[in-house]
């Protein structure tokens, strides 16, 4: 059963903290993807990469960066944790052909920060 | 820029109900569509999708039709159960990108 894994379900920072959110797939997917999810926002795109090593902004990229070292890892870093990150994060990879396929998604990280 | 608009929640059925969640777009070109379902505390799951118009994509006894001339793709189930459950999200898929557009999510509640 192919899979996309987040290292945690649940994770509870200090604020000044830096988080690493892990995510790793095993389909040998190009792209992969990183949300996060709030009531009544939606999804909101953080960080998307094409490829190892690339890394593109999404919508909200402020107050985080990410790491694609080898194509089935995909880290998200907060460099400094604050309150108004705390939120369900959501990772996601899809092959890089043209998008009919859609995404595969982790099971989500609920970070809270305190 | 492509969007998607899905209709507010939550919606509330009694099990063995019909089912629909509005589900309208905008886009340049011809996009693929999709429908994900999530439920509590867990990722998205991809329910169905339909890469071109007039496609029907059916899971589980879900059923959308890519419907081009009106830019919909409602989702449809002709008797819930209470494990339907869930927030459902309707998306977009542009004509050669990746990424997908995401509306906010619908929240079904079905009771016994």
């Amino acid at each position: 059963d192919v899979k996309v894994t987040q290292s945690s379900r649940y994770l509870v920072k200090r604020t000044g903290e830096k988080v690493f959110l892990e995510c790793v797939q095993d389909m040998d997917h190009e792209n992969m993807f990183w949300y996060r999810q709030d009531p009544g926002l939606g999804l909101r795109l953080i960080y998307f990469s094409y490829d190892v090593k690339m890394k593109e902004k999404g919508d909200i990229p402020e107050g985080y960066s990410v790491s694609r070292e080898k194509k089935e890892r995909f880290s998200l870093i907060l460099e400094s944790a604050s309150t108004s990150q705390t939120s369900m994060y959501l990772c996601a990879s899809s092959p890089a052909q043209e998008g009919t396929h859609g995404y595969t998604f982790g099971s989500g990280t609920r970070l809270t920060v305190v | 820029g492509d969007s998607v608009t899905q209709m507010e929640g939550p919606v509330t059925l009694s099990e063995e109900a019909f089912l629909t969640i509005n589900c309208t777009y905008t886009a340049t070109g011809y996009p693929s569509l999709f429908w994900y379902v999530q439920y509590p505390g867990e990722g998205l799951q991809l329910l169905l999708k339909a890469t071109k118009a007039d496609d029907k994509g059916s899971n589980k006894g879900f059923e959308a039709t890519y419907r081009k001339e009106t830019t919909s793709f409602h989702l449809e189930k002709g008797s819930v159960q209470v494990s339907d459950s869930a927030v459902y999200f309707c998306a977009l898929s542009s004509t050669g990108f990746q990424k997908l557009v995401f509306g906010t999510g619908t929240r079904l509640l079905v009771s016994p």
